[in-house]
């Protein structure tokens, strides 16, 4: 299917374990996202891509890791997952991000990520 | 450093009631990129609107309006005759244009929008 697709939808792991979301999309975006979902702060950035093999920090990049080998593939890995890094983590990408160009970012379904 | 301000975090309106969605954002640069973004109870954010830094255009699209206003740094979102099916969160967005924004986005907290029929 077109689009951008994330994997697991939901997922409960354990306090210290290493978990990967996945991140998937079909249109050969240059520009991918990882954003966090916690009441009362909207989303925050984690880490971005602007192209294979170019990765960056977001706002809230602590414990979490990104590659991105494929154009359309951008997992996201909690190296040892704490109980703070329950949340729903939305991934995104967008075609072009300069003017007059710049368009929106496309997200995908979320992950409900719950540490126990 | 880039801010969006969502004051209001719940509204509880009655169907066919008209709803304003404000939304404060500060920025220093001088071209810059708003959205606002739906958010169902089904979880997926739905893309509404986007608008340039130098566009003040209102904007209608059927029941939602926008309203941009650079002197006052707001972006409100209003629904008219609201429906049921507009219960949801609404987020606004800002980003900066270019250079080493990447289309970064920052968001504001939402703001829970509740139609009751």
């Amino acid at each position: 299917d077109a689009g951008i697709t994330q994997s697991p939808r939901y997922k409960i792991t354990e306090t210290g374990r290493q978990v990967t979301l996945m991140c998937h999309q079909t249109w050969s975006h240059s520009y991918m996202f990882w954003y966090r979902q916690d009441l009362g702060h909207g989303l925050r950035l984690i880490y971005y891509s602007a192209a294979a093999d170019i990765t960056d920090k977001g706002e809230v990049p602590d414990g979490y890791v990104v590659s991105r080998s494929k154009t359309e593939n951008f997992p996201l890995t909690l190296e040892s997952a704490t109980r703070s890094q329950t949340s729903v983590y939305f991934c995104a990408s967008s075609e072009s991000v300069n003017p007059p160009l710049n368009t929106e970012a496309f997200f995908g379904q979320g992950t409900r990520l719950t540490v126990v | 450093a880039q801010k969006v301000t969502q004051a209001q975090t719940e509204i509880s309106v009655v169907e066919k009631e008209d709803v304003t969605l404000d939304c404060v954002y500060e920025t220093r640069d001088t071209t810059y990129y708003l959205f606002w973004y739906k958010q169902p109870p089904s979880g997926e954010l739905v893309f509404l609107i986007r608008r340039n830094s130098f566009d003040e255009q209102n904007e209608i699209s059927g029941r939602y309006s926008w309203n941009f206003q650079k002197s006052t740094s707001s972006f409100n979102f209003t629904i008219t005759a609201s429906q049921v099916v507009d219960s949801a969160v609404y987020f606004c967005a800002l980003t900066n244009a270019g250079g080493t924004s990447y289309g970064k986005l920052t968001f504001g907290q939402g703001t829970i929008l509740t139609v009751h029929p």
